[in-house]
């Protein structure tokens, strides 16, 4: 069966300092894989997708950044964080053509 | 911009009763779906209707689909203090496979024993 980590599960990191969210998923190969962030009381906003290593579309222009290293691998990072960087990040899965999507548990992360 | 909108923002209800949720959404899609969030957790889906579905069936779940409308319904029948939680649709888009799915603020349903 698939299944998918995220960590750290909480960070605290203060303004300026950078950001490595890490992703990885397990049991399956070439999944296309998101990052969302989730403000307090708010909906998803998907911030990147991968289809494949080393490639990536961004959906909103900001100071973060995705890398997928390796195929099963996505990483979003920070050079220098933003109070309004805060949030619950999630990472998700889907599998070729199909819609449905698997998520991680998430990483909350509030910068002081 | 938002593509899906949950209405209404937050339910409260007793259990053994229904709980309905409303979602409407502005472009053409490929599917809708259904996702739930426990507090502080990833979403988990629940169920996906494609846009030449009409009306769909998961256990105690029911979900409806008008094109027309352009909106969907989510009913949890005999609802249980452990369907406390956020309730999300999220519409695929025409022609963004595996790409892009546009999630909705949610419905936060609370039921109470």
């Amino acid at each position: 069966s698939q299944t998918i980590h995220q960590w750290p599960a909480t960070l605290v990191q203060p303004v300026g300092s950078p950001l490595s969210l890490e992703c990885t998923v397990e049991g399956t190969s070439n999944p296309n894989l998101y990052w969302y962030r989730q403000a307090a009381g708010r909906g998803l906003q998907l911030l990147f997708y991968s289809v494949g290593i080393g490639q990536i579309s961004s959906e909103v222009p900001q100071n973060l950044s995705a890398s997928r290293p390796q195929d099963r691998q996505f990483i979003l990072s920070s050079k220098k964080l933003l109070l309004s960087d805060s949030g619950f990040y999630l990472c998700a899965w889907s599998s070729g053509n199909e819609d449905t999507q698997y998520f991680g548990p998430g990483t909350r992360l509030t910068v002081l | 911009s938002q593509q899906g909108e949950e209405d209404p923002q937050a339910l409260s209800i007793q259990e053994g009763e229904n709980a309905t949720m409303n979602c409407s959404y502005k472009t053409s899609i490929n599917n809708l779906q259904w996702y739930r969030q426990n507090s502080g957790r990833g979403l988990v889906h629940l169920i996906l209707i494609r846009s030449n579905e009409r009306e769909k069936h998961s256990g105690r779940l029911r979900v409806t689909l008008d094109t027309s409308k352009k909106s969907s319904s989510l009913l949890i029948t005999a609802s249980r203090a452990a369907d406390t939680a956020s309730y999300f649709c999220a519409t695929g888009l025409v022609n963004q496979a595996g790409t892009a799915l546009i999630f909705g603020k949610g419905t936060t349903l609370s039921v109470s024993s």
